[in-house]
């Protein structure tokens, strides 16, 4: 599968606890994509990296939540102290850039996370 | 901050009937994306706009890009139950100093068999 895989598929944590979960993007993609989507909702950009760089971060992103792609390849994203507003589907996804004319993103299945 | 709105937030048609989403933008965009999301799937990309007033068709769905590049359209022709899902555009933004990619609530279609 060439896709986008995210892991874990699902996770159930309870408040306060620190998550992590982990996006590998298709190998020629060097954008990377962090989503939150909540039922009823579009995505919620998070934040992106292009390579190992993270260039965008939202400023709706609080500093219990932390992103890394250490080697342009896969990304983990971290929350700290989970909070029961934390639980959402999260999305990852990746595209190929820079440039003017983005092209689409691939998305992964997502992480579930609830948070009890 | 930019906002992008779609309307309506929901529409329930019988199958055969058509179907028009639309997104609206407060500010100019690069280019804007439309995308589906089935129940409980992931959003997949459907087509890409880039130039004003374009265009461009797939089969029964046509999207519009305004003039201003401040809105778009998406429209179904006679829609079968296939089409049932969200369909989301995501506004691409970029300016010197930031490149974001800002994506609407959704238009959650029904379609009635």
């Amino acid at each position: 599968d060439t896709g986008v895989s995210q892991d874990p598929r699902h996770k159930i944590t309870k408040r306060g606890q620190n998550v992590t979960f982990r996006c590998d993007p298709i190998s020629e993609h060097n954008r990377l994509y962090w989503y939150r989507q909540t039922l009823g909702q579009g995505p919620e950009f998070l934040t992106y990296f292009q390579n190992e760089a993270q260039l965008e971060k939202s400023r709706l992103l609080s500093d219990r939540f932390s992103a890394e792609r250490p080697k342009g390849s896969f990304s983990t994203l971290e929350i700290q102290r989970t909070e029961q507003g934390d639980s959402a589907m999260y999305l990852c996804a990746s595209s190929i850039g820079p440039g003017l004319i983005d092209n689409e993103q691939f998305f992964g299945p997502g992480t579930r996370l609830t948070v009890l | 901050g930019q906002q992008v709105m779609q309307i309506p937030q929901y529409q329930h048609v019988q199958e055969g009937e058509d179907f028009t989403t639309y997104c609206n933008s407060s500010t100019t965009l690069s280019n804007i994306q439309w995308y589906k999301q089935r129940p409980g799937g992931h959003p997949v990309f459907l087509i890409q706009l880039v130039k004003s007033g374009e265009v461009k068709k797939q089969k029964r769905l046509t999207f519009q890009f305004g003039e201003a590049k401040k809105n778009s359209s998406l429209h179904i022709t006679a829609t079968q139950t296939t089409d049932v899902g969200t369909y989301f555009c995501a506004a691409r933004e970029i300016k010197t100093s930031y490149d974001k990619v800002i994506f609407g609530p959704g238009t959650s279609l029904s379609v009635i068999p």
